[in-house]
Protein backbone atom coordinates (compact mmCIF):
# COMPACT_ATOMS: atom_id res chain seq x y z
CA UNK A 1 0.00 0.00 0.00
CA UNK A 2 1.70 3.30 -1.39
CA UNK A 3 -1.34 5.37 -1.00
CA UNK A 4 -1.79 8.33 1.86
CA UNK A 5 -5.61 8.93 1.92
CA UNK A 6 -7.23 12.29 2.94
CA UNK A 7 -10.52 13.02 4.04
CA UNK A 8 -12.50 14.68 3.38
CA UNK A 9 -12.03 15.80 -0.43
CA UNK A 10 -13.52 18.95 -0.42
CA UNK A 11 -14.76 21.16 3.05
CA UNK A 12 -17.03 24.33 3.05
CA UNK A 13 -17.23 25.84 6.68
CA UNK A 14 -17.83 29.32 8.37
CA UNK A 15 -15.51 30.91 10.23
CA UNK A 16 -17.08 30.21 13.23
CA UNK A 17 -17.00 26.07 12.51
CA UNK A 18 -14.96 24.26 13.95
CA UNK A 19 -13.69 20.91 11.87
CA UNK A 20 -10.79 19.10 11.15
CA UNK A 21 -8.60 17.38 8.37
CA UNK A 22 -7.37 13.59 8.51
CA UNK A 23 -4.55 12.04 6.83
CA UNK A 24 -3.48 7.99 6.93
CA UNK A 25 -0.81 5.95 5.84
CA UNK A 26 0.11 2.64 6.53
CA UNK A 27 3.45 2.69 4.51
CA UNK A 28 5.45 2.13 8.23
CA UNK A 29 6.48 6.08 7.67
CA UNK A 30 7.50 7.93 10.72
CA UNK A 31 7.56 11.49 9.25
CA UNK A 32 4.47 13.08 7.93
CA UNK A 33 3.44 16.77 6.78
CA UNK A 34 0.90 19.52 6.01
CA UNK A 35 1.08 21.48 3.12
CA UNK A 36 -0.76 24.63 1.85
CA UNK A 37 -1.67 25.44 -1.70
CA UNK A 38 -3.21 28.67 -3.10
CA UNK A 39 -4.48 28.61 -6.55
CA UNK A 40 -1.61 28.45 -9.17
CA UNK A 41 1.24 28.74 -6.48
CA UNK A 42 3.27 25.93 -5.36
CA UNK A 43 2.88 23.75 -2.12
CA UNK A 44 3.81 25.81 0.76
CA UNK A 45 5.23 23.72 4.07
CA UNK A 46 3.08 24.34 7.16
CA UNK A 47 3.82 21.59 9.87
CA UNK A 48 6.50 18.23 10.10
CA UNK A 49 5.74 15.73 12.31
CA UNK A 50 8.97 13.35 13.07
CA UNK A 51 8.31 10.46 15.60
CA UNK A 52 5.07 11.75 16.25
CA UNK A 53 6.56 14.74 17.54
CA UNK A 54 6.26 18.60 16.02
CA UNK A 55 9.41 19.01 14.37
CA UNK A 56 8.78 22.19 12.60
CA UNK A 57 5.96 24.80 12.51
CA UNK A 58 6.72 27.45 9.57
CA UNK A 59 4.98 30.21 11.76
CA UNK A 60 1.69 28.99 11.26
CA UNK A 61 -1.30 30.81 12.75
CA UNK A 62 -2.81 29.26 16.02
CA UNK A 63 -6.37 28.69 14.19
CA UNK A 64 -4.63 25.61 12.63
CA UNK A 65 -3.68 22.76 15.25
CA UNK A 66 -2.06 19.86 13.78
CA UNK A 67 -1.95 16.49 15.99
CA UNK A 68 -0.22 13.18 15.34
CA UNK A 69 -2.37 10.63 17.29
CA UNK A 70 -0.29 7.85 16.40
CA UNK A 71 2.16 7.09 13.46
CA UNK A 72 0.01 6.30 10.94
CA UNK A 73 -2.49 9.42 11.24
CA UNK A 74 -2.18 12.83 11.17
CA UNK A 75 -5.21 15.58 11.96
CA UNK A 76 -5.33 19.47 11.27
CA UNK A 77 -8.00 20.74 13.46
CA UNK A 78 -9.37 24.17 12.34
CA UNK A 79 -11.40 26.60 13.98
CA UNK A 80 -11.81 30.28 13.73
CA UNK A 81 -10.95 29.96 10.12
CA UNK A 82 -10.37 33.19 7.73
CA UNK A 83 -11.86 33.08 4.25
CA UNK A 84 -8.03 34.15 2.58
CA UNK A 85 -7.63 30.48 4.37
CA UNK A 86 -9.15 28.66 1.57
CA UNK A 87 -7.10 26.34 -0.41
CA UNK A 88 -5.87 22.86 -0.56
CA UNK A 89 -4.54 20.88 2.10
CA UNK A 90 -1.74 18.34 1.37
CA UNK A 91 -0.73 15.84 3.65
CA UNK A 92 3.00 13.63 2.81
CA UNK A 93 4.65 11.03 4.54
CA UNK A 94 7.96 9.78 3.96
CA UNK A 95 10.72 7.71 5.85
CA UNK A 96 12.71 9.45 8.51
CA UNK A 97 15.52 7.57 8.40
CA UNK A 98 19.19 9.36 7.48
CA UNK A 99 19.79 8.35 4.55
CA UNK A 100 19.48 9.82 0.79
CA UNK A 101 16.08 8.13 -0.11
CA UNK A 102 13.26 9.75 1.65
CA UNK A 103 10.60 10.61 -1.07
CA UNK A 104 7.39 12.25 0.04
CA UNK A 105 4.39 10.93 -0.92
CA UNK A 106 1.68 12.96 -1.16
CA UNK A 107 -2.05 12.43 -0.86
CA UNK A 108 -4.72 13.70 -3.54
CA UNK A 109 -5.63 17.08 -0.77
CA UNK A 110 -8.82 18.84 0.97
CA UNK A 111 -9.99 21.46 -1.08
CA UNK A 112 -11.20 23.51 1.68
CA UNK A 113 -13.31 26.66 1.38
CA UNK A 114 -14.26 29.18 4.00
CA UNK A 115 -17.03 31.11 4.05
CA UNK B 1 17.34 27.19 2.88
CA UNK B 2 18.95 26.94 -1.36
CA UNK B 3 16.38 28.43 -3.59
CA UNK B 4 15.61 26.96 -7.16
CA UNK B 5 14.69 28.88 -10.46
CA UNK B 6 12.66 27.58 -13.14
CA UNK B 7 10.81 29.03 -16.46
CA UNK B 8 7.21 28.99 -15.65
CA UNK B 9 6.10 27.37 -18.74
CA UNK B 10 7.62 25.33 -21.78
CA UNK B 11 5.53 23.85 -24.46
CA UNK B 12 6.95 19.84 -25.76
CA UNK B 13 5.46 18.02 -28.90
CA UNK B 14 4.26 14.91 -27.69
CA UNK B 15 6.95 11.73 -28.50
CA UNK B 16 9.77 14.20 -28.32
CA UNK B 17 12.04 14.88 -25.48
CA UNK B 18 11.41 17.37 -22.76
CA UNK B 19 14.36 19.19 -21.51
CA UNK B 20 13.36 21.29 -18.18
CA UNK B 21 15.70 23.47 -16.83
CA UNK B 22 16.65 24.50 -13.62
CA UNK B 23 19.20 26.45 -11.25
CA UNK B 24 19.85 26.07 -7.48
CA UNK B 25 23.35 27.82 -7.56
CA UNK B 26 22.90 28.33 -3.93
CA UNK B 27 23.37 24.48 -3.23
CA UNK B 28 25.50 23.15 -0.33
CA UNK B 29 27.26 20.35 -0.78
CA UNK B 30 25.20 17.74 0.72
CA UNK B 31 21.51 18.54 -0.58
CA UNK B 32 19.89 16.85 -2.95
CA UNK B 33 17.86 17.94 -5.91
CA UNK B 34 14.27 16.44 -6.05
CA UNK B 35 12.01 16.77 -8.81
CA UNK B 36 8.37 16.50 -8.22
CA UNK B 37 5.34 16.92 -10.58
CA UNK B 38 1.91 17.74 -10.01
CA UNK B 39 -0.94 16.99 -12.34
CA UNK B 40 -4.22 19.17 -12.26
CA UNK B 41 -5.87 19.03 -8.80
CA UNK B 42 -3.82 16.09 -7.83
CA UNK B 43 -0.93 16.01 -4.73
CA UNK B 44 2.56 16.33 -6.13
CA UNK B 45 4.32 12.83 -7.41
CA UNK B 46 7.66 11.97 -7.16
CA UNK B 47 10.02 11.63 -10.09
CA UNK B 48 13.71 11.79 -8.99
CA UNK B 49 16.84 12.87 -7.36
CA UNK B 50 20.44 13.03 -7.23
CA UNK B 51 23.27 14.70 -5.75
CA UNK B 52 26.29 14.97 -8.18
CA UNK B 53 25.94 12.02 -11.00
CA UNK B 54 23.32 11.95 -13.34
CA UNK B 55 20.74 9.56 -12.93
CA UNK B 56 18.15 7.90 -14.19
CA UNK B 57 14.50 5.95 -13.76
CA UNK B 58 11.77 4.90 -15.50
CA UNK B 59 9.79 8.35 -15.83
CA UNK B 60 12.67 10.45 -16.68
CA UNK B 61 16.57 11.05 -16.53
CA UNK B 62 18.22 13.80 -14.24
CA UNK B 63 21.27 15.52 -15.19
CA UNK B 64 23.38 17.65 -12.81
CA UNK B 65 25.80 20.06 -14.07
CA UNK B 66 29.53 19.33 -12.55
CA UNK B 67 29.78 22.52 -10.02
CA UNK B 68 25.80 21.29 -9.40
CA UNK B 69 24.40 25.00 -9.78
CA UNK B 70 22.11 23.91 -12.22
CA UNK B 71 20.10 20.57 -13.43
CA UNK B 72 17.98 19.23 -16.47
CA UNK B 73 15.24 16.81 -15.92
CA UNK B 74 14.49 15.08 -19.14
CA UNK B 75 11.34 13.37 -20.00
CA UNK B 76 12.76 11.13 -23.17
CA UNK B 77 9.48 10.65 -25.02
CA UNK B 78 6.72 12.76 -23.81
CA UNK B 79 3.14 11.72 -23.64
CA UNK B 80 -0.08 13.79 -22.63
CA UNK B 81 -0.63 12.36 -20.03
CA UNK B 82 3.29 14.16 -18.80
CA UNK B 83 1.35 17.76 -19.09
CA UNK B 84 1.70 18.84 -15.03
CA UNK B 85 3.19 21.50 -13.06
CA UNK B 86 7.22 20.23 -12.82
CA UNK B 87 9.05 21.34 -9.19
CA UNK B 88 12.88 21.43 -9.01
CA UNK B 89 13.65 21.14 -5.27
CA UNK B 90 16.39 21.22 -3.06
CA UNK B 91 15.67 19.11 0.21
CA UNK B 92 16.35 20.15 3.02
CA UNK B 93 17.06 16.97 5.89
CA UNK B 94 15.99 18.18 9.13
CA UNK B 95 16.54 16.23 12.69
CA UNK B 96 15.71 12.53 12.92
CA UNK B 97 15.61 11.84 9.11
CA UNK B 98 11.97 14.45 8.61
CA UNK B 99 12.77 16.39 5.58
CA UNK B 100 12.14 19.71 4.51
CA UNK B 101 10.83 20.31 0.86
CA UNK B 102 10.71 23.87 -0.64
CA UNK B 103 8.93 24.59 -3.96
CA UNK B 104 9.72 27.01 -6.11
CA UNK B 105 7.30 28.87 -8.23
CA UNK B 106 7.86 25.12 -11.09
CA UNK B 107 7.60 24.82 -14.89
CA UNK B 108 3.65 24.31 -16.05
CA UNK B 109 4.94 22.04 -18.94
CA UNK B 110 2.32 21.45 -21.74
CA UNK B 111 2.63 19.37 -24.05
CA UNK B 112 0.84 19.20 -27.11
CA UNK B 113 -0.37 16.46 -29.51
Amino acid sequence: DTEVTQTPKHLVMGMTNKKSLKCEQHMGHRAMYWYKQKAKKPPELMFVYSYEKLSINESVPSRFSPECPNSSLLNLHLHALQPEDSALYLCASSHALAGEYNEQFFGPGTRLTVL
Amino acid sequence: DAKTTQPPSMDCAEGRAANLPCNHSTISGNEYVYWYRQIHSQGPQYIIHGLKNNETNEMASLIITEDRKSSTLILPHATLRDTAVYYCIVRVRLLQGAQKLVFGQGTRLTINP
